[in-house]
């Protein structure tokens, strides 16, 4: 699976749209991006996933760069329940696992 | 989303005692389910693999004989840790696979059991 980079931490106000980037510079043509985020002592939540068009879902929206180097998730209205930490994962579909990195550990400050 | 459920949550045993965790997909069949466990301030280490009907793939340094896993349903898979000890303390969270959408499938997670060997 391609690795992917994403900053450590980033903080972001109640209401406003967080933007969250991931750098998948080495991705292959059939690797799709995912989504999950991490909220303090519960399991992973799925949020959104695509291939190479921008996705949107009642949860957040993906914009995947022309190029597929690159992807940002981004959450319209931050809330403070969205605090949590956001792993961006690039895997083949169907290929068995889902390797979590450190993630971004995102704040929302009211 | 599917909704994915374990079974305790939050468990306390004493050490040498065996704990067995549930996990179970709620509306939708999974013939696949992964066993995750996560250590304080960790990322979620896959332990093993999980298939209805057949023995579950263990991932390189997991002990399957102190991991006993089982999924003799399409909806239930269950992890045993026997002869727990102080060291296998951790939160242990279950995912099950379904088809999903745009060609792509996607794992749903529960919400993880919280294990503590006295």
């Amino acid at each position: 699976d391609a690795k992917t980079t994403q900053p450590p931490s980033m903080d972001c106000a109640e209401g406003r749209a967080a933007n969250l980037p991931c750098n998948h510079s080495t991705i292959s043509g059939n690797e799709y991006v995912y989504w999950y985020r991490q909220i303090h002592s519960q399991g992973p939540q799925y949020i959104i996933h695509g291939l190479k068009n921008n996705e949107t879902n009642e949860m957040a929206s993906l914009i995947i760069t022309e190029d597929r180097k690159s992807s940002t998730l981004i959450l319209p209205h931050a809330t403070l329940r969205d605090t949590a930490v956001y792993y961006c994962i690039v895997r083949v579909p169907f290929y068995l696992k889902l390797s979590f990195g450190a993630g971004t550990t995102v704040t929302v400050r009211a | 989303g599917a909704v994915v459920s374990q079974h305790p949550s939050r468990v306390i045993c004493k050490s040498g005692t065996s704990v067995k965790i549930e996990c179970r997909s709620l509306d939708f069949q999974a013939t696949t389910m992964f066993w995750y466990r996560q250590f304080p301030k960790q990322s979620l280490m896959l332990m093993a693999t999980s298939n209805e009907g057949s023995k579950a793939t263990y991932e390189q340094g997991v002990e399957k004989d102190k991991f006993l896993i089982n999924h003799a349903s399409l909806t239930l898979s269950t992890l045993t840790v026997t002869s727990a000890h102080p060291e296998d303390s951790s939160f242990y969270i279950c995912s099950a696979r379904s088809w999903g959408t745009r060609g792509a499938d996607t794992q749903y997670f529960g919400p993880g059991t919280r294990l503590t060997v006295l």
